[in-house]
Order: C-alpha cells, then sequence, then structure tokens
C-alpha cells in the first residue's frame, strides 16, 4: 500500500500565506489520484474543502486553493484567519484504494 | 439537506465482531458511492473501505482486509459495515461518507461517527 507524506506541522502568521503539500510514495501525484483536502477541528468530524486538485465546495473559504505543485498535491492558504487552525488531511486514491496523509497541524499565530 | 447518522459502536472484546450502520437521507443514495474511514483516539484519518452506488464494486485498506464487509441496502438507504475478529488498534471513530459521484470511493460529505472500543 502507498504512504502519502504530509508535513507534520506548520506555522503561519494571521493574513499570511501558507502552503500544506501532499506526496506520494509512488512518484509524482496526477490528477489521477483524484487529490482532496480536508479539515478537522478538535471533536468535530472532518469536512472536505478541496476535491478532484483545485475545486472547492460551497462552505469553502475563498482564501483556501488547491493545485498540483512539484509533483505533489498543494493546499495553499491566502490571508489566514485564527478560525484556520486546525488539522489538515489530503488523500489520494491508488485504482480505488484511498490512502490519507498523516495530517499537517497547522497553528495561525 | 444531506445527513448521515452512524450507529452500531460500542465496547466489544478482542475478537468479537459489530455491525455498524449509516442511514442516508436528503440524496438519491443509489446514485453515490459510499465510504468507511476511521479516526483513533489521537490519531490521524486512515481510509478503511467503499462501496460504488450499485454495490457492485468494493474495496478495502489491506490493513482491514478479509476482516471488514462492506454493504447496502438502496432500498432502505442504508450502508453497512461488518467488522469482525476485532483487535485493540481496530478501535476508532468510525466515519460514514457519501461521495461525490457514482464510483466516488473518496469521502466528500461526512457523518458524525460512531466509537467503537476494543477492549476485554
Amino acid at each position: 500500500q502507498a504512504v502519502v507524506t504530509q508535513e507534520p506541522s506548520l506555522t503561519v502568521s494571521p493574513g499570511g500565506t501558507v502552503t500544506l503539500t501532499c506526496a506520494s510514495s509512488t512518484g509524482v501525484v496526477t490528477s489521477g489520484h483524484y487529490p482532496y483536502w480536508f479539515q478537522q477541528k478538535p471533536g468535530q468530524a472532518p469536512r472536505t474543502l478541496i476535491h478532484d486538485v483545485n475545486y472547492k465546495h460551497s462552505w469553502t473559504p475563498a482564501r483556501f486553493s488547491g493545485s498540483l505543485l512539484g509533483g505533489k498535491a498543494a493546499l495553499t492558504l491566502s490571508g489566514a484567519q485564527p478560525e484556520d487552525e486546525a488539522d489538515y488531511y489530503c488523500i489520494l486514491s491508488y485504482s480505488g484504494v484511498g490512502v490519507f496523509g498523516g495530517g499537517t497541524k497547522l497553528t495561525v499565530l | 439537506e444531506v445527513q448521515l447518522l452512524e450507529s452500531g459502536g460500542g465496547l466489544v472484546q478482542p475478537g468479537g465482531s459489530l455491525r455498524l450502520s449509516c442511514v442516508a437521507s436528503g440524496f438519491t443514495f443509489s446514485t453515490y458511492g459510499m465510504s468507511w474511514v476511521r479516526q483513533a483516539p489521537g490519531k490521524g484519518l486512515e481510509w478503511v473501505s467503499a462501496i460504488s452506488g450499485g454495490g457492485d464494486f468494493t474495496s478495502y485498506a489491506d490493513s482491514v482486509k478479509a476482516r471488514f464487509i462492506i454493504s447496502r441496502d438502496n432500498s432502505k438507504n442504508t450502508l453497512h459495515l461488518q467488522v469482525n475478529s476485532l483487535r485493540a488498534d481496530d478501535t476508532a471513530i468510525y466515519y460514514c461518507a457519501k461521495g461525490l459521484g457514482v464510483s466516488a470511493t473518496n469521502p466528500d460529505y461526512w457523518g458524525q461517527g460512531t466509537l467503537v472500543t476494543v477492549s476485554s
């Protein structure tokens, strides 16, 4: 089973920009891995921010965007807000089997 | 409004079994793939299993293959996960999730989860 790797932790200043990445042990991440990004706050179920590389849901704040960057999936937060402090997870699909990354704990400080 | 309501969790002894259920509403259940994702206490998310809208395609994580069985009853808008031969490391919140299409295996819209505790 493939391994998906994320930064364990990142810190961003309020109003700043940060990019979280999602790498695959099998090589370059492509749209065929259907990368998704999720946000989870303490005590809550996860919610989907980005699906299929860069598509947003109606509830996704405009400051979040998804992309493919340097062979990885990426989630960029532009103009961080205190309420963005949370755990962020990506998932990649390998022929119908999903694999989550270990998650990134994002601190807004 | 999409709603997913999980049930069936609880305390079970090692080696035991449970049947988790997820009742869906607010969408045409049979036209969406569904999945289960779990989260051990204080740990990250782990994708467990998925099933296509018609139930003809299923997939499993290596960690649960041959022990867990995913199924669905489209007449009752219900998703199931039969969990067998439970081990301590199966202790987790189990989330039911709706996919974005009939063959979707990624979770998109999440339920609130049901807690499974494996302990003697």
